[in-house]
């Protein structure tokens, strides 16, 4: 069965420093999503993407966030200057139209 | 605003017994969907469920929808100790193609 696949699956990084959140949604979905999971909390929309830009973003995803297509395949999240409240599990989904979405597996997000 | 509620959050119930687990939202809305989360797992779907009077069964498990009440039930026959997770239902915004809100979550338990 196809999978949303995201890398890495736990990052470790200092206080204002940079990441990059990886994902490989499935082929023909034409939807992403980025959505996260503050610890043992609810799970809450960040940016949709599509025809290659952002569809709707949320008041988290503030200047700090960016996302991006570069080749076709992968669709990051980039978080410039990460604070310790950015600690989290992210999720990156996909889907075709109006049916469910596809989650990856997670990557967890440790700011320290 | 869209608010989704579930009730009940923590539930432990005994294998072989039913229960149902609620959610209510509170603008209206034409999708909604269930989803279930192991510990430190991603979110697996369960149930799209897109038009009033919906019911979909899979296994033990059934949702149906009352879009006039708002509200969705997710009904669990004859627990097992595998169905043991977090189920989330999520709903999206009528206003946005896009954006899907998420509940609480409910933390089931099910013992021998």
């Amino acid at each position: 069965e196809p999978e949303v696949t995201q890398t890495p699956s736990h990052q470790v990084t200092q206080m204002g420093q940079e990441v990059i959140l990886r994902c490989v949604p499935i082929s023909n979905h034409l939807y992403f999503y980025w959505y996260r999971q503050i610890l043992g909390q609810k799970v809450e929309f960040l940016v949709s993407f599509y025809n290659n830009e952002i569809s709707e973003k949320s008041e988290i995803f503030d200047d700090q966030f960016s996302v991006e297509r570069p080749d076709g395949s992968n669709f990051t999240l980039k978080i410039r200057s990460t604070k310790l409240e950015d600690s989290a599990m992210y999720f990156c989904a996909s889907r075709r139209q109006i049916y469910g979405y596809t989650f990856g597996s997670g990557t967890r997000l440790t700011v320290v | 605003e869209l608010k989704v509620e579930q009730n009940p959050l923590f539930l432990s119930m005994q294998e072989g017994k039913n229960y149902t687990i609620y959610c209510n939202y509170s603008t209206t809305s034409d999708r909604l969907y269930w989803y279930r989360q192991d510990p430190g797992k991603s979110l697996e779907s369960l149930f799209v469920l897109l038009s009033n009077g919906a019911v979909k069964q899979e296994g033990r498990l059934m949702a149906s929808l009352d879009t006039k009440a708002r509200l969705s039930t997710l009904h669990i026959t004859a627990a097992v100790h595998d169905l043991s997770a977090t189920y989330f239902c999520a709903v999206g915004e009528e206003t946005s193609y896009d954006k899907v809100i998420f509940g609480p979550g409910t933390s089931l338990s099910v013992i021998p």
